[in-house]
Protein backbone atom coordinates (compact mmCIF):
# COMPACT_ATOMS: atom_id res chain seq x y z
CA UNK A 1 0.00 0.00 0.00
CA UNK A 2 1.21 3.66 -0.60
CA UNK A 3 3.12 5.32 2.21
CA UNK A 4 2.84 9.04 2.57
CA UNK A 5 5.28 10.55 4.50
CA UNK A 6 5.14 14.56 6.03
CA UNK A 7 7.23 15.75 8.60
CA UNK A 8 5.39 15.34 11.65
CA UNK A 9 7.60 18.16 13.50
CA UNK A 10 6.17 21.74 13.34
CA UNK A 11 7.83 24.56 11.05
CA UNK A 12 8.38 27.44 12.34
CA UNK A 13 9.30 30.63 9.93
CA UNK A 14 9.43 34.43 10.25
CA UNK A 15 6.29 36.18 8.19
CA UNK A 16 7.92 37.41 5.01
CA UNK A 17 9.89 34.24 4.73
CA UNK A 18 9.47 31.25 1.95
CA UNK A 19 7.87 27.93 3.74
CA UNK A 20 8.79 25.09 1.81
CA UNK A 21 6.55 21.66 2.84
CA UNK A 22 7.99 18.26 1.45
CA UNK A 23 5.88 14.82 1.38
CA UNK A 24 7.41 11.84 0.21
CA UNK A 25 5.37 8.52 -1.15
CA UNK A 26 6.67 5.01 -1.65
CA UNK A 27 5.54 2.72 -4.09
CA UNK A 28 3.52 3.68 -7.04
CA UNK A 29 3.51 7.03 -8.54
CA UNK A 30 0.59 9.27 -8.36
CA UNK A 31 -1.73 10.22 -11.40
CA UNK A 32 -2.64 13.55 -8.95
CA UNK A 33 -1.29 15.01 -5.79
CA UNK A 34 -3.58 17.24 -3.53
CA UNK A 35 -2.68 19.75 -0.76
CA UNK A 36 -5.16 21.24 1.88
CA UNK A 37 -5.21 23.43 4.35
CA UNK A 38 -6.36 22.16 7.87
CA UNK A 39 -7.20 24.63 10.80
CA UNK A 40 -7.74 23.61 13.73
CA UNK A 41 -11.36 22.46 14.37
CA UNK A 42 -12.36 22.62 10.98
CA UNK A 43 -12.24 20.59 7.82
CA UNK A 44 -9.20 20.30 5.49
CA UNK A 45 -10.26 22.65 2.26
CA UNK A 46 -8.43 22.13 -1.12
CA UNK A 47 -5.31 24.85 -2.25
CA UNK A 48 -3.77 22.59 -5.59
CA UNK A 49 -3.72 19.67 -7.72
CA UNK A 50 -1.07 18.70 -9.67
CA UNK A 51 -0.74 15.84 -12.11
CA UNK A 52 1.79 13.28 -13.01
CA UNK A 53 3.26 15.21 -15.89
CA UNK A 54 3.12 18.32 -14.73
CA UNK A 55 6.47 19.46 -12.99
CA UNK A 56 5.28 22.54 -10.92
CA UNK A 57 2.07 24.57 -10.41
CA UNK A 58 1.36 27.82 -9.26
CA UNK A 59 -1.62 29.47 -7.55
CA UNK A 60 -1.12 33.48 -6.49
CA UNK A 61 1.50 32.50 -3.56
CA UNK A 62 1.11 29.08 -3.39
CA UNK A 63 3.42 27.11 -5.72
CA UNK A 64 3.64 22.87 -5.62
CA UNK A 65 6.29 20.63 -7.51
CA UNK A 66 6.31 16.84 -8.15
CA UNK A 67 9.08 15.35 -9.13
CA UNK A 68 8.00 11.44 -10.00
CA UNK A 69 11.74 9.99 -9.89
CA UNK A 70 12.56 11.72 -6.34
CA UNK A 71 8.91 10.59 -5.79
CA UNK A 72 8.21 13.57 -4.10
CA UNK A 73 6.50 16.63 -3.65
CA UNK A 74 6.96 20.15 -2.16
CA UNK A 75 4.62 22.82 -1.87
CA UNK A 76 5.99 26.79 -0.68
CA UNK A 77 4.30 29.53 0.33
CA UNK A 78 6.02 32.86 -0.60
CA UNK A 79 6.13 35.92 1.69
CA UNK A 80 4.52 33.76 4.16
CA UNK A 81 2.21 35.67 6.78
CA UNK A 82 0.52 34.82 10.43
CA UNK A 83 -2.48 34.11 8.83
CA UNK A 84 -0.91 30.76 6.31
CA UNK A 85 0.02 29.39 10.01
CA UNK A 86 -1.92 25.83 9.81
CA UNK A 87 -1.78 22.35 9.53
CA UNK A 88 -0.85 21.28 5.56
CA UNK A 89 -2.06 17.54 4.17
CA UNK A 90 -0.88 16.23 0.42
CA UNK A 91 -3.14 13.38 -0.65
CA UNK A 92 -2.13 11.51 -3.09
CA UNK A 93 -4.27 9.50 -5.76
CA UNK A 94 -3.30 6.15 -7.99
CA UNK A 95 -5.21 6.45 -10.51
CA UNK A 96 -8.22 8.48 -11.85
CA UNK A 97 -11.30 7.87 -10.26
CA UNK A 98 -9.56 6.24 -7.91
CA UNK A 99 -9.33 7.84 -3.71
CA UNK A 100 -7.47 10.10 -1.97
CA UNK A 101 -5.13 8.63 0.65
CA UNK A 102 -3.87 12.01 2.89
CA UNK A 103 -0.22 12.04 4.44
CA UNK A 104 -0.07 13.00 8.18
CA UNK A 105 0.24 16.99 7.48
CA UNK A 106 3.03 18.90 8.42
CA UNK A 107 1.81 22.08 11.56
CA UNK A 108 3.56 25.51 10.02
CA UNK A 109 3.53 28.36 12.26
CA UNK A 110 4.71 31.82 10.71
CA UNK A 111 5.70 34.09 13.70
CA UNK A 112 5.16 37.94 13.25
CA UNK B 1 -23.53 28.47 -1.34
CA UNK B 2 -23.84 26.69 2.19
CA UNK B 3 -20.61 24.26 2.37
CA UNK B 4 -21.07 20.64 3.71
CA UNK B 5 -22.94 20.42 6.83
CA UNK B 6 -22.46 17.90 9.45
CA UNK B 7 -23.85 17.46 12.91
CA UNK B 8 -23.36 17.23 16.01
CA UNK B 9 -20.07 19.09 16.10
CA UNK B 10 -19.33 17.34 19.26
CA UNK B 11 -20.03 13.88 21.15
CA UNK B 12 -19.03 12.68 24.07
CA UNK B 13 -20.64 8.82 24.58
CA UNK B 14 -19.93 6.18 26.97
CA UNK B 15 -18.41 2.84 25.60
CA UNK B 16 -21.26 0.11 24.34
CA UNK B 17 -23.38 2.73 23.58
CA UNK B 18 -24.53 3.65 19.66
CA UNK B 19 -24.57 7.08 18.07
CA UNK B 20 -24.97 8.70 14.65
CA UNK B 21 -23.27 11.37 12.71
CA UNK B 22 -25.41 13.63 10.08
CA UNK B 23 -24.12 15.15 6.89
CA UNK B 24 -25.73 17.53 4.38
CA UNK B 25 -23.04 17.53 1.34
CA UNK B 26 -23.22 20.67 -0.72
CA UNK B 27 -26.22 21.04 -2.95
CA UNK B 28 -25.93 19.15 -6.68
CA UNK B 29 -22.66 17.31 -5.15
CA UNK B 30 -23.17 13.47 -6.17
CA UNK B 31 -20.44 11.99 -4.12
CA UNK B 32 -20.25 11.89 -0.45
CA UNK B 33 -17.32 10.57 1.28
CA UNK B 34 -16.75 9.69 4.81
CA UNK B 35 -13.30 10.18 6.73
CA UNK B 36 -12.19 9.60 10.41
CA UNK B 37 -9.41 11.51 11.47
CA UNK B 38 -7.32 10.54 14.16
CA UNK B 39 -5.16 12.87 16.26
CA UNK B 40 -2.29 14.34 14.52
CA UNK B 41 -3.14 12.04 11.36
CA UNK B 42 -4.48 12.47 8.03
CA UNK B 43 -7.99 11.62 7.25
CA UNK B 44 -8.73 8.26 6.16
CA UNK B 45 -11.57 6.97 4.02
CA UNK B 46 -14.49 4.94 5.50
CA UNK B 47 -17.23 4.92 2.89
CA UNK B 48 -18.13 6.75 -0.47
CA UNK B 49 -21.15 6.93 -2.37
CA UNK B 50 -22.45 7.25 -5.67
CA UNK B 51 -25.48 8.77 -5.23
CA UNK B 52 -27.32 6.01 -3.38
CA UNK B 53 -24.69 3.81 -3.89
CA UNK B 54 -21.71 2.57 -1.72
CA UNK B 55 -19.13 2.06 -4.27
CA UNK B 56 -15.80 2.15 -1.66
CA UNK B 57 -16.55 0.53 1.71
CA UNK B 58 -13.72 -1.39 2.14
CA UNK B 59 -12.02 0.44 5.09
CA UNK B 60 -15.65 0.59 7.17
CA UNK B 61 -15.24 -1.89 10.11
CA UNK B 62 -18.66 -3.15 9.37
CA UNK B 63 -18.83 -5.13 12.55
CA UNK B 64 -19.88 -2.18 14.42
CA UNK B 65 -20.11 0.74 11.90
CA UNK B 66 -22.83 1.25 9.18
CA UNK B 67 -23.53 4.12 6.77
CA UNK B 68 -26.57 5.20 4.12
CA UNK B 69 -27.49 7.70 1.73
CA UNK B 70 -30.86 7.63 1.18
CA UNK B 71 -32.53 9.41 -1.95
CA UNK B 72 -28.60 9.89 -2.63
CA UNK B 73 -28.61 13.59 -0.33
CA UNK B 74 -28.37 13.33 3.03
CA UNK B 75 -26.06 10.56 4.81
CA UNK B 76 -25.92 8.99 8.45
CA UNK B 77 -22.87 7.12 9.69
CA UNK B 78 -23.51 4.78 12.65
CA UNK B 79 -21.11 3.10 15.50
CA UNK B 80 -22.95 0.65 17.66
CA UNK B 81 -21.51 -0.24 19.73
CA UNK B 82 -18.85 2.44 19.98
CA UNK B 83 -15.94 1.74 21.98
CA UNK B 84 -12.87 3.57 23.24
CA UNK B 85 -10.65 3.17 19.99
CA UNK B 86 -13.55 5.38 18.24
CA UNK B 87 -12.96 8.32 19.52
CA UNK B 88 -11.39 10.61 16.57
CA UNK B 89 -13.11 13.46 14.49
CA UNK B 90 -15.63 12.02 11.93
CA UNK B 91 -15.65 14.03 8.57
CA UNK B 92 -17.89 14.18 5.67
CA UNK B 93 -16.56 15.65 2.51
CA UNK B 94 -18.73 15.71 -1.31
CA UNK B 95 -17.64 16.72 -4.38
CA UNK B 96 -19.09 17.12 -7.95
CA UNK B 97 -18.25 13.53 -9.34
CA UNK B 98 -15.93 10.49 -8.65
CA UNK B 99 -12.45 11.38 -10.08
CA UNK B 100 -9.50 12.54 -8.52
CA UNK B 101 -9.17 16.08 -10.26
CA UNK B 102 -12.67 17.28 -8.27
CA UNK B 103 -11.38 18.64 -5.22
CA UNK B 104 -13.35 17.60 -2.32
CA UNK B 105 -15.21 19.82 0.15
CA UNK B 106 -14.75 18.79 3.87
CA UNK B 107 -17.56 19.47 6.27
CA UNK B 108 -16.51 20.93 9.84
CA UNK B 109 -16.75 17.39 10.90
CA UNK B 110 -17.92 15.50 14.59
CA UNK B 111 -15.55 14.70 17.34
CA UNK B 112 -16.38 11.43 19.31
CA UNK B 113 -15.08 11.30 22.55
CA UNK B 114 -15.71 7.05 23.61
CA UNK B 115 -15.16 6.95 27.93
Amino acid sequence: SQKIEQNSEALNIQEGKTATLTCNYTNYSPAYLQWYRQDPGRGPVFLLLIRENEKEKRKERLKVTFDTTLKQSLFHITASQPADSATYLCALVKDAGNMLTFGGGTRLMVKP
Amino acid sequence: EAGVVQSPRYKIIEKKQPVAFWCNPISGHNTLYWYRQNLGQGPELLIRYENEEAVDDSQLPKDRFSAERLKGVDSTLKIQPAELGDSAVYLCASSLATGSHYEQYFGPGTRLTVT
